[in-house]
């Protein structure tokens, strides 16, 4: 079955701190990975995805096929970073989009 | 802004009732998508559409409907079969061309029952 689990719903880090946000996936085929982003009062809206190995806003990821798993990085965390970030998941080719239950993360000064 | 919009912001059902959520996009994409979301769920696929007049159920389509007549509009009609329709309800869309593009939301409707 198809499953995206990010297993922490709050993560909370001081300023110039790192930052991971943590995604693990199920899935039987090649996925395509994403993370979604939602900052304060603004729609939802793609972060990075694998394909494009991007480093937006200072965020990387790296898909670990080994360990099934797409984590969220970035080396010191600015406050307006502070969003709810989701991860997501579907198959190549497929226009099913799967996602996480979300983790938000809060960047104090 | 353009783009992709929802209406109404907020909606209340009464019991029985069937209600219309709006979703009209201007951006020429072919995919449009419906997701509810619920605190701590994430987002669920509802239904999804890759062309006009072509629409597949996604993973919880039970008590929902929808329709795609024409490439800016997939409005979805949550039923009174939809027992606990109380949600925030995104629409988004995609260029489609082939799956895994990236998806445009909307700002959401949330639905209360009354």
């Amino acid at each position: 079955a198809q499953r995206v689990t990010q297993p922490e719903k709050l993560l909370s880090v001081f300023k110039g701190a790192p930052v991971e946000l943590k995604c693990n996936y199920s899935y039987s085929g090649s996925p395509e990975l994403f993370w979604y982003v939602q900052y304060s009062r603004q729609r939802l809206q793609l972060l990075l995805r694998h394909i494009s190995r991007e480093s937006i806003k200072g965020f990387t990821a790296d898909l670990n096929k080994g360990e099934t798993s797409f984590h969220l990085k970035k080396p010191f965390a600015q406050e307006e970073d502070s969003a709810m970030y989701y991860c997501a998941l579907s198959g190549r080719g497929s226009y099913k989009l799967i996602f996480g239950s979300g983790t938000r993360l809060l960047v104090r000064p | 802004d353009g783009g992709i919009t929802q209406s109404p912001k907020y909606l209340f059902r009464k019991e029985g009732q069937n209600v219309t959520l709006s979703c009209e996009q201007n951006l020429n994409h072919d995919a449009m998508y419906w997701y509810r979301q619920d605190p701590g769920q994430g987002l669920r696929l509802i239904y999804y559409s890759q062309i006009v007049n072509d629409f597949q159920k996604g993973d919880i389509a039970e008590g929902y409907s929808v329709s795609r007549e024409k490439k800016e509009s997939f409005p979805l009609t949550v039923t009174s079969a939809q027992k606990n329709p109380t949600a925030f309800y995104l629409c988004a869309s995609s260029i489609a061309t082939g799956g895994n593009e990236k998806l445009f939301f909307g700002s959401g409707t949330q639905l209360s029952v009354l």
